[in-house]
């Protein structure tokens, strides 16, 4: 079946520009994760969507990160004038209980 | 502050020989371990996971151990394949798998 899908899979912008990252979760699953990995570092929780349940937002970094979703379906992460150090790989995962499943990431490049 | 630590970054082994990475943690809160497998340009695959209710958990080629005493767990992979090498990620959470705290990861390669 279908995985976890993202898009795209890489973004190159300028800095100051806003971007726009796409995650289309597993079908069925109600969790949905976003993580961002620096060069050389661990994954770095973001934000959680489960059900309708208010997100939990405690890893986005500033205010200009935001993300939402849409019921059990597609979520986007939102980067507001967009940083150098912004540049990373931002994986998201869904999950129907105890194993997230990831995507492949999308690969953002601030210039 | 790192909460999850993999202090090797790099481990090379002989194909047919046992991998051991090493994870150690350092949240007491933690209560559920689960190690994933990342090749290059995909997202980690989850490999294998544990609770802390048990010390052992097994699944085909491969075993974590965790020992909460000491607050370290690691993965053994026997017979090592070529086809294990790839980056390894410790991760845990502290409510079942919310928002998993990760390690950097071990990158392991298998020679033939």
């Amino acid at each position: 079946g279908a995985g976890v899908s993202q898009s795209p899979s890489n973004k190159v912008t300028e800095k100051g520009k806003d971007v726009e990252l796409r995650c289309d979760p597993i079908s069925g699953h109600t969790a949905l994760y976003w993580y961002r990995q620096r060069l050389g570092q661990g994954l770095e929780f973001l934000i959680y969507f489960q059900g309708n349940s208010a997100p939990d937002k405690s890893g986005l970094p500033s205010d200009r990160f935001s993300a939402e979703r849409t019921g059990e379906s597609v979520s986007t992460l939102t980067i507001q004038r967009t940083q150098q150090e912004d540049s990373a790989v931002y994986l998201c995962a869904s999950s129907p209980s105890n194993v997230q499943y990831f995507g492949p990431g999308t690969r953002l490049t601030v210039l | 502050d790192q909460q999850v630590k993999q202090n090797s970054p790099s481990l090379s082994v002989q194909e047919g020989r046992i991998s051991i990475l090493n994870c150690d943690y350092t949240n007491s809160m933690f209560d559920y371990f689960l190690w994933y497998k990342k090749y290059p340009a995909e997202g980690p695959t989850f490999l294998i996971s544990i609770s802390s209710i048990k010390d052992k958990n097994e699944d085909g080629r491969f075993t974590v151990f965790l020992n909460k005493s000491a607050k370290h767990l690691s993965l053994h992979i026997v017979p090592s394949q070529p086809g294990d090498s790839a980056v390894y990620f410790c991760a845990a959470s502290a409510d079942s798998n919310y928002k998993l705290t990760f390690g950097k990861g071990t990158l392991l390669t298998v020679n033939p």
